[in-house]
């Protein structure tokens, strides 16, 4: 069974520090990892999806970085601001037909 | 471009009844995946269709079933509703598949079973 774990779970940030956390997942078969951000109210909104072994992605503060041999991903926010505030979930695919497998999230709190 | 749109919006069913769900997708996303979020579980694959085929399912008894018409909008149905069936569903599309496409969401039905 394919287990997606993100951590922290919940996190506190003071406006304008930088934060990051962590999505693991099985490194066997990996195929793709996505990342979605989700503000209280809309729709999830997909960030990032990366496939290969190394991919760092950016869009404006927020980067991510993937590691398939070991089975993890990192989300960078750098300068964190208000609107940050979000559940930031991630999801991983094994195998190119497979279903997607969403972690629980790491909700994020962004002090003013 | 239009969103992906779901309906209804909300939705209060009593147990034993069943219920559908509607979700079109962005014009020319052939993929309409569906998805369970209760609290403290994150979002569960339901079910992915393409192309009016059922591609992927997830763990979700046999009470869960769904469909895609020919312009791509799909239906999902829920027979003899559980209390536990209470949750939002949302559903997603994408061009091809949801494997290595980002997917747009929509905004979610809630379903309260009472």
């Amino acid at each position: 069974i394919l287990n997606v774990e993100q951590s922290p779970q919940s996190l506190h940030v003071q406006e304008g520090d930088s934060t990051n956390f962590t999505c693991s997942f099985p490194s066997s078969n990996f195929y793709a990892l996505h990342w979605y951000r989700w503000e209280t109210a809309k729709s999830p909104e997909a960030l990032f999806v990366m496939t290969l072994n190394g991919d760092e992605k950016k869009k404006g503060r927020i980067s991510a970085t993937l590691n398939t041999k070991e089975g993890y991903s990192y989300l960078y926010i750098k300068g964190s601001q208000p609107e940050d505030s979000a559940t930031y979930l991630c999801a991983s695919v094994m195998n190119r037909d497979d279903k997607i497998i969403f972690g629980k999230g790491t909700r994020l709190h962004i002090l003013p | 471009k239009a969103g992906v749109t779901q309906t209804p919006r909300y939705l209060i069913k009593t147990r034993g009844q069943q219920v559908t769900l509607s979700c079109s997708p962005i014009s020319g996303h052939r993929s309409v995946s569906w998805y369970q979020q209760t609290p403290g579980q994150g979002l569960q694959f339901l079910f992915e269709y393409f192309s009016e085929t059922q591609r992927n399912k997830g763990n979700f008894p046999g009470r869960f079933s769904g469909r895609q018409f020919s312009n791509s909008r799909s239906e999902m149905n829920v027979s003899t509703l559980e209390l536990g069936d209470s949750a939002l569903y949302l559903c997603a599309s994408c061009p091809r598949g949801t494997t290595n496409e980002k997917l747009f969401f929509g905004s979610g039905t809630q379903l309260s079973v009472l």
